[in-house]
């Protein structure tokens, strides 16, 4: 069956970095595309970085253009987030999620998410 | 970007009984060229990731059951759990895909009254 594994949250200080990956098992990784989606309880459910099957390209929501970096090994079938100039209000929990083939951002599989927090 | 917005916050429901929850759109997310509303609903349960229960507005992903329904189209969506069941308890979010970024609504919490 399907299963996404994130890991690499903790606690940085605000201006860190950290570099978040997610594990995919059960599907053949490399004919997805993929996402990353934070929760936080001031801010909902936020979508905030896909990339292509291939890798070749990606999008950024505008609060964290120019600060996080999405990217994909589909050898080892991981996706990884990297995340520079943390604020605080990038405090959340991550998740990676799966988009449904042939419909881009219908999210069918994600993972249970790792907890970044930002604090001094 | 689409601003999804969502009605009651929250609602309580007796065992057995109906629940409804309203999303709303900012703008129309029917593609026209296929006749399809790119609007999706999850259900998240506590200490959990949200788990797709509905896409294209009506369409019940595979193993959901059919307590769980889903109406409308264009700007105005409805989900609707005919029976609350005690494992219902959860919060709703709705999500269109029509366009990047695809937005969420702010979610709605169903409890048992």
């Amino acid at each position: 069956q399907v299963q996404l594994v994130e890991s690499g949250g903790g606690l940085v200080k605000p201006e860190g970095s950290l570099r978040l990956s997610c594990a995919a098992s059960g599907f053949i990784f490399s004919d997805y595309y993929m996402s990353w989606i934070r929760q936080s309880p001031g801010k909902g459910l936020e979508w905030i970085a896909y990339i292509e099957d291939s890798g070749g390209n990606m999008f950024y929501a505008d609060s964290v253009k120019g600060r996080f970096t999405i990217s994909r090994d589909n050898a080892k079938n991981s996706l990884f987030l990297q995340m520079n100039g943390l604020r605080a209000e990038d405090t959340a929990i991550y998740y990676c999620a799966r988009e449904r083939m042939t419909v881009a951002r219908l999210f069918d599989s994600w993972g249970q998410g790792t907890l970044v927090t930002v604090s001094s | 970007d689409i601003v999804m917005t969502q009605s009651p916050d929250s609602l309580a429901v007796s065992l057995g009984e109906r629940a409804t929850i309203n999303c709303k759109s900012s703008r129309s997310v029917l593609y026209s060229s296929n006749n399809k509303n790119y609007l999706a609903w999850y259900q998240q349960k506590p200490g959990q990731p949200p788990k797709l229960l509905i896409s294209w507005a009506s369409t019940r992903e595979s193993g959901v059951p059919d307590r769980f329904s889903g109406s409308g189209s264009g700007t105005d969506f409805t989900l609707t759990i005919s029976s609350l069941q005690a494992e219902d308890v959860a919060v709703y979010y709705c999500q269109q895909y029509y366009s990047t970024p695809q937005t969420f609504g702010p979610g709605t919490k169903v409890e048992v009254k």
